[in-house]
């Protein structure tokens, strides 16, 4: 089946540590985005890619890192200076190179919890 | 930055009502989305609008692009138990130029 997977669901980590979410899609989409989403709180752009070794910051990207070494992979890396860094994370994707452009199709998120 | 303004919060209605909630921005947005996200889940699209007066259904969900660009309504006719989640609306201000801002979301919940 085609889609977006993340791993791990839930991720429990003590405070100071750098930890990275995993997000993969084989649905051969170029772009790829990170967004937080915080209790009664809309979805915030962390980062996004549109292509292989290519990606931009987004609205909240202090504190994170990205990196896109294949097409299909996005990871993102949640830093020890990410001040707030409990939350719930959801990788997306979509066809075409010029991000925003198609409908994202979202992963089914991992929720994150520091200690 | 720009906003969008989501309501209600939340809604509590008997099974077989019908919900209607809106989406305001004080600024003229090209694109309006509907996504609708279980507990613990990725949101998922319902429908998208991108045409000022545009009206778009979906089984039992009716979207509308408001005339003056600057707002969104979504209506569920006859509601069931699987309609429970988090509905977000979510605007583009030039569309496939412009990053996608979200509302903050109207949490649905059908009383038994």
């Amino acid at each position: 089946d085609g889609g977006i997977t993340q791993s791990p669901k839930y991720l429990f980590r003590k405070e100071g540590q750098n930890v990275t979410l995993s997000c993969e899609q084989n649905l051969n989409h170029d772009a790829m985005y990170w967004y937080r989403q915080d209790p009664g709180q809309g979805l915030r752009l962390i980062y996004y890619s549109q292509i292989v070794n290519d990606f931009q910051k987004g609205d909240i990207a202090e504190g994170y890192s990205v990196s896109r070494e294949k097409k299909e992979s996005f990871p993102l890396t949640v830093t020890s200076a990410q001040k707030n860094p409990t939350a719930f994370y959801l990788c997306a994707s979509s066809d075409g190179r010029t991000p925003f452009t198609d409908t994202q199709y979202f992963g089914p998120g991992t929720r994150l919890t520091v200690l | 930055g720009q906003q969008l303004n989501q309501s209600p919060q939340s809604m509590f209605i008997q099974e077989g009502e019908d919900v209607s909630m809106n989406c305001t921005s004080s600024s003229i947005f090209n694109t309006w989305l509907w996504y609708k996200q279980d507990p613990g889940e990725g949101p998922v699209l319902l429908i998208a609008l991108y045409k000022a007066g545009e009206l778009t259904s979906n089984g039992r969900l009716t979207a509308q692009f408001g005339i003056t660009r600057k707002d969104s309504f979504l209506n569920i006719s006859a509601s069931i138990p699987s309609d429970v989640g988090i509905y977000f609306c979510a605007g583009q201000l030039r569309r496939g130029d412009d990053k996608i801002i979200f509302g903050k979301g109207t949490r649905l919940h059908i009383l038994p």
